[in-house]
């Protein structure tokens, strides 16, 4: 049962307009949520996150939406640059208890088009 | 560079045997975290250690198992590999036992191929 989804495996974006990823989940237990990217033959770098406590964080290009009626949550980047062609991975946590691990979605390919 | 090192990058066997994958975590930190990534699929967690003492248990099958040592670097260990279990394993690092309020840093990976 795939709690995190990214529905989208890959999104191509003109250089200079905005992407949208997109990511839902299903356990409402979920209060911390990540953004990671990843380039290939690396691993996965933290990019931003967001607290259940609020709707939108912004740092610099990128900005996260969450809506928690809706369990969704996306990231934007404004404006693409072709050095953000990666995959972004949406992740998400539960708070407290024993287990403290991510649940990872399967990743959206983002391709910049100069 | 993240300051997390894993060891070997590529990693080719044969089915049937046993490898051991090397973590070392950033400067400091006392999480460990094992994930492994198949194709077409997101990271799935696998096991979690906390300075020295395992903390969580995701996805990882009774072959595999994990150790943290005093030192704070973690082995994972697959035997009887099978074909299925070639993948991207990652380990990543963070100072705290939770994501909340700190993000994890991940190494680049090792490639294990089974063939």
């Amino acid at each position: 049962d795939q709690q995190v989804k990214q529905n989208s495996p890959s999104l191509s974006v003109q250089e200079g307009r905005i992407s949208i990823l997109n990511c839902d989940y299903t356990n409402s237990m979920f209060d911390y949520f990540l953004w990671y990217k990843k380039y290939p033959a690396e691993g996965p770098t933290f990019l931003i996150s967001i607290s259940s406590i609020k709707d939108k964080n912004e740092d610099g290009r990128f900005t996260v939406f969450l809506n928690k009626s809706a369990k969704h949550l996306s990231l934007h980047i404004v404006p693409s640059q072709p050095g953000d062609s990666a995959v972004y991975f949406c992740a998400a946590s539960a708070a407290g208890g024993a287990t403290n691990k991510l649940i990872f979605g399967t990743g959206t390919l983002l391709a910049v088009q100069p | 560079d993240s300051g997390v090192t894993q060891t070997p990058k590529h990693l080719i066997t044969a089915t049937g045997q046993r490898v051991t994958l090397r973590c070392s975590p950033r400067s400091g930190d006392l999480s460990v975290y094992w994930y492994q990534q198949s194709l077409d699929q997101g990271l799935q967690f696998l096991i979690h250690y906390y300075n020295g003492e395992e903390r969580a248990k995701g996805n990882i099958l009774e072959r595999f198992s994990a150790q943290q040592f005093p030192d704070l670097h973690s082995e994972l260990n697959l035997s009887s590999l099978e074909l299925g279990d070639s993948a991207l394993y990652f380990c990543a690092s963070s100072l705290f036992g939770t994501f909340m309020n700190t993000e994890a840093f991940f190494g680049q990976g090792t490639r294990l191929t089974v063939v």
